[in-house]
């Protein structure tokens, strides 16, 4: 199978709060998971990503976590400023090297 | 480095005309891939193009064509639109994403409205 399942569709959180935002993939050899996020109007960004080798990864105040066995991975973002209001997009390969995309999450973070 | 550049911006065309957009990948990268985006659906794969051959396909009707071109410069073509076609189409380039090279970067999209 090729899904890619994003939840939650929608998120609020106040400012400074933390945010999780998980991914489930079907295609057991995806071996590369991104996260883009969307500001309005503009186009996708990558922030970070991991590959299947590693469990965690951390860039300041995000970080993605994977759990192969479960086939789920998340993304997590601490402190969470205003400015990081936008749609969060998961993605995994297929076994034909193409990039599926989840549903996107609407992060909205009130001051 | 330049970045991934897709003209036009923006586009209005009539239901049954056809449209084309057009993609200049990185320099260097040989992989681009077409997405459509609607707020409804999300980003949705129409197709991938590595050196000038198409080597994915999404779930989309035979209206929705592509090509690439020698320079590793893409175009998709839509005939026969249709109301539903409205949507943000969105082109990603990266060296070589069957190689683990993943690192897509998107342009800035063609926002096609079809009236």
């Amino acid at each position: 199978g090729e899904n890619v399942e994003q939840h939650p569709s929608t998120l609020s959180v106040q400012e400074g709060d933390s945010a999780v935002i998980k991914c489930t993939y079907s295609d057991s050899a995806s071996n590369y998971f991104p996260w883009y996020k969307q500001e309005l109007g503009k186009r996708p960004q990558l922030i970070i990503d991991i590959r299947s080798n590693v469990g965690e990864k951390k860039d300041q105040r995000i970080a993605v976590t994977l759990n192969k066995t479960a086939k789920h991975f998340s993304l997590h973002i601490t402190e969470t400023q205003p400015e990081d209001s936008a749609v969060y997009f998961c993605a995994a390969p297929t076994s034909y090297g193409k990039l599926t995309f989840g549903q996107g999450t609407i992060l909205t973070v009130h001051p | 480095k330049a970045g991934v550049t897709q003209t036009p911006r923006y586009l209005i065309k009539t239901r049954g005309q056809q449209v084309t957009l057009s993609c200049s990948p990185i320099s260097g990268h040989r992989s681009v891939s077409w997405y459509q985006q609607t707020p409804g659906q999300g980003l949705q794969f129409l197709f991938e193009y590595f050196s000038e051959t198409q080597r994915n396909k999404g779930n989309f009707p035979g209206r929705f064509s592509g090509r690439q071109f020698s320079n590793s410069r893409s175009e998709m073509n839509v005939s026969t639109l249709e109301l539903g076609d409205s949507a943000l189409y969105l082109c990603a380039s990266s060296l070589n994403p069957r190689e683990g090279s993943y690192g897509y970067t998107f342009g800035s999209g063609t926002r096609l409205t079809v009236v």
